[in-house]
């Protein structure tokens, strides 16, 4: 059984950069898509990006001047960068694998971890 | 980029059948997944590809999805059944594939 764990600070200042990481265990995460997906108090899921193993990335494009995701094979892990926030991107953080079928034209998540909140303030 | 329109909120009584639409234009063009949000919780995947269900979630929960609007059906519904429900769709062709709705409400009465 696939599991994912979101892990990094829950506060994070003004300005500054959000790092969080997902660890993945029950299965290898080579050969798949991860994706990172948020959610403000209250309000609806927003998708970040995702990353292939391989270093491929697609980012959402109201954030992309800000995301850096990366990927460490040798510790089964995915990671997500998040620099200059502000108070709007106070949200629960969640990872999830990326399931893709029909040569990329059909993608969903499953699992996803149990999120991580991160707040920033000033 | 692409959108998809829910009701923020559905009723029904414990025993009937609750359906939970998702808007978009043409969406019967692409494959639709849902996803159950219980309060405090992560979300899990119920319907994939229009209409299947992963292992372990019940039979109850169906979809369907043509023209302009998926649904997903939820049959027999019990008081567990009670979340935020999202739709969400992959559209390739955007720098923004990547889509969620912006998710229903469901309240067993």
């Amino acid at each position: 059984q696939v599991r994912l764990q979101e892990s990094g600070p829950g506060l994070v200042k003004a300005s500054e950069t959000l790092s969080l990481t997902c660890s993945v265990s029950g299965a290898s995460i080579r050969y798949y898509f991860w994706s990172w997906i948020r959610q403000p108090a209250g309000k609806g899921l927003e998708w970040i990006g995702r990353i292939h193993t391989s270093g491929r990335t697609t980012y959402s494009p109201s954030l992309k001047t800000r995301v850096t995701m990366s990927v460490d094979t040798s510790k089964n892990q995915f990671s997500l960068n998040l620099s200059a926030v502000t108070a709007a991107d106070t949200a629960v953080y969640y990872c999830a694998r990326d399931l893709e079928a029909a040569a990329g034209e059909v993608n969903w998540f499953d699992p996803w971890g149990q999120g991580t909140l991160v707040t920033v303030y000033s | 980029s692409y959108v998809l329109t829910q009701p923020p909120s559905v009723s029904v009584a414990p025993g009937k059948t609750a359906r939970i639409t998702c808007g978009g234009n043409n969406i019967g063009s692409k494959s639709v997944h849902w996803y159950q949000q219980r309060p405090g919780q992560a979300p899990v995947l119920v319907i994939y590809y229009d209409s299947d269900r992963p292992s372990g979630i019940p039979e109850r929960f169906s979809g369907s999805d043509s023209g302009n609007t998926a649904t997903l059906t939820i049959s027999r519904v019990e008081a567990g059944d009670e979340a935020d429900y999202y739709c969400q769709v992959w559209d390739s062709s955007s720098d923004h594939p990547g889509v969620f709705g912006g998710g229903t409400k469901l309240t067993v009465l």
